[in-house]
């Protein structure tokens, strides 16, 4: 059973740089080949917006909106994907999904519970 | 601005059929690419509902259905019940976008 977990809610100030690790288990980029692990956030009360995602063999995609704030890393050895999203602002407020993906196919099929992060001062 | 569109309700009594449109580009749906469905109950993390245009995931009741069409896609909701009201989003993949998954708005599903 394939299963995806943020942690818990974050409060940033405006300009810091936001950190989210996703600890998955169930699968592994390392016997898994084709898994990817993406990131999702949704504002409050608004719709969901993709923002990145990493591929087993490392490959990586970014929203091209918000491209230069991001990083998305893997570390294979602790099941681990790790999003940074730089100069964090109000509008930055939202949940964050991190969700598992396959290679060859452009849908999350499996989906963590989401992390409230706030941005304020 | 969401790169698909989506009313951004609909409604219908239980027992009804209720469809949620969803409308691309020809760098999105219209390229070809697979529209998937997602499912968001109040205070959850959305679920796959439907992917690959038509297929539904196990455990997924066949009440839900998917069709894709030109530039747009849409979802069926038959013998509408109660439990269904959430919101609804459609998703692809769009190839002027760097190979970007992109959105549509959402369509809040509510059950009279």
């Amino acid at each position: 059973q394939i299963t995806l977990k943020e942690p818990g809610p974050t409060l940033v100030k405006p300009t810091q740089t936001l950190t989210l690790t996703c600890t998955f288990s169930g699968f592994s980029f390392s016997s898994s080949s084709g898994v990817g692990v993406g990131w999702i956030r949704q504002p409050p009360g608004k719709a969901l917006e993709w923002l990145a995602l990493i591929y087993w063999d490392g490959d990586k995609r970014y929203s091209p909106s918000l491209k230069s704030r991001l990083t998305i890393t893997k570390d294979t050895s602790k099941d681990q994907v790790v999003l940074t999203m730089t100069n964090m602002d109000p509008v930055d407020t939202a949940t964050y999904y991190c969700a598992h993906g396959t290679e060859g196919y452009s849908y999350m099929d499996v989906w963590g519970k989401g992390t409230m992060v706030t941005v304020s001062s | 601005q969401s790169v698909l569109t989506q009313p951004p309700s609909v409604s219908g009594a239980p027992g009804q059929r209720v469809t949620i449109s969803c409308t691309g580009s020809s760098s999105n749906i219209g390229a070809g690419y697979d529209v998937h469905w997602y499912q968001q109950l109040p205070g959850t993390a959305p679920k796959l509902l439907i992917y690959n245009n038509n297929n539904r995931p196990s455990g997924v009741p066949d009440r839900f259905s998917g069709s894709k069409s030109d530039t747009s896609a849409s979802l069926a909701i038959t013998g509408l019940q109660a439990e269904d009201e959430a919101d609804y989003y459609c998703q692809s993949y769009d190839n002027s976008l760097s190979g970007s998954r992109v959105f549509g708005g959402g369509t809040k599903l509510t059950v009279l």
